[in-house]
């Protein structure tokens, strides 16, 4: 099975400053999906941004951009301007072909004002 | 947009019960899936399902069971409920297709085992 590892259980940045949050997996597969996911507390989960595999242009959404390493198998989330509204747990997870999903243990961040 | 609900947000069972959480989503799609998630862990597969009364087991289906009747909804069953079955449940849904890959998230259940 393939995992993913998030090696940074917390993480804080200034308000208004730039973090990265860092995500590796193992895979065998040459054909697979990579998602950050954002969890605000007790609040639901939703989709921050996405990478598919084949696709060498690393994904960017408004503040979020990822620096995708397929040879290192490295999958980082970049965060610029953070905001209040950021403070929440990131899941990186995994998409195999197979359409199994595996996700990170997650990295709760904390936006200091 | 989609839209996932889950039928409680808080959940409290004695040992010994048999315990139903429902998952109910609203944009057709093939795919269901549910999930817990403990601090430090992650969130971790319990079963999954490609179609209706089809189901595959996940990482962790041992307690388990799914069903799933109708497209839209897709059930997780506590057959007897354990302390160690204390945690937050998550159900997601995603479409089938290549193109439309990404897992939409339930609010989630916090289920209390006492």
């Amino acid at each position: 099975a393939q995992t993913v590892t998030q090696s940074q259980p917390e993480m804080s940045v200034q308000e208004a400053e730039t973090v990265t949050l860092s995500c590796t997996y193992d895979t065998s597969e040459s054909d697979y999906y990579l998602f950050w996911y954002k969890q605000p507390p007790s609040r639901q989960m939703i989709l921050v941004i996405r990478q598919e595999a084949y696709k060498q242009q690393n994904a960017t959404e408004n503040r979020f951009s990822v620096n995708f390493q397929k040879a290192a198998k490295s999958f980082s989330l970049k965060i610029s301007d953070s905001q209040l509204g950021d403070a929440a747990m990131y899941f990186c997870a995994y998409r195999s072909a197979g359409n199994q999903f595996y996700f990170g243990t997650g990295t709760s961040l904390t936006v200091i004002p | 947009d989609v839209k996932v609900t889950q039928s409680s947000r808080y959940l409290v069972k004695r040992t010994g019960e048999k315990v139903f959480l429902e998952c109910v989503q609203d944009m057709d799609h093939e795919n269901m899936f549910w999930y817990r998630q403990d601090p430090g862990l992650g969130l971790r597969l319990i079963y999954f399902s490609y179609d209706v009364k089809m189901k595959e087991k996940g990482d962790i289906p041992e307690g388990y069971s799914v069903s799933r009747e109708k497209k839209e909804r897709f059930s997780l069953i506590l057959e007897s409920a354990s302390t160690n079955q204390t945690s937050m449940y998550l159900c997601a849904s995603s479409l089938g297709s290549r193109e439309h890959y990404e897992q939409y998230f339930g609010p989630g259940t916090r289920l209390t085992v006492t």
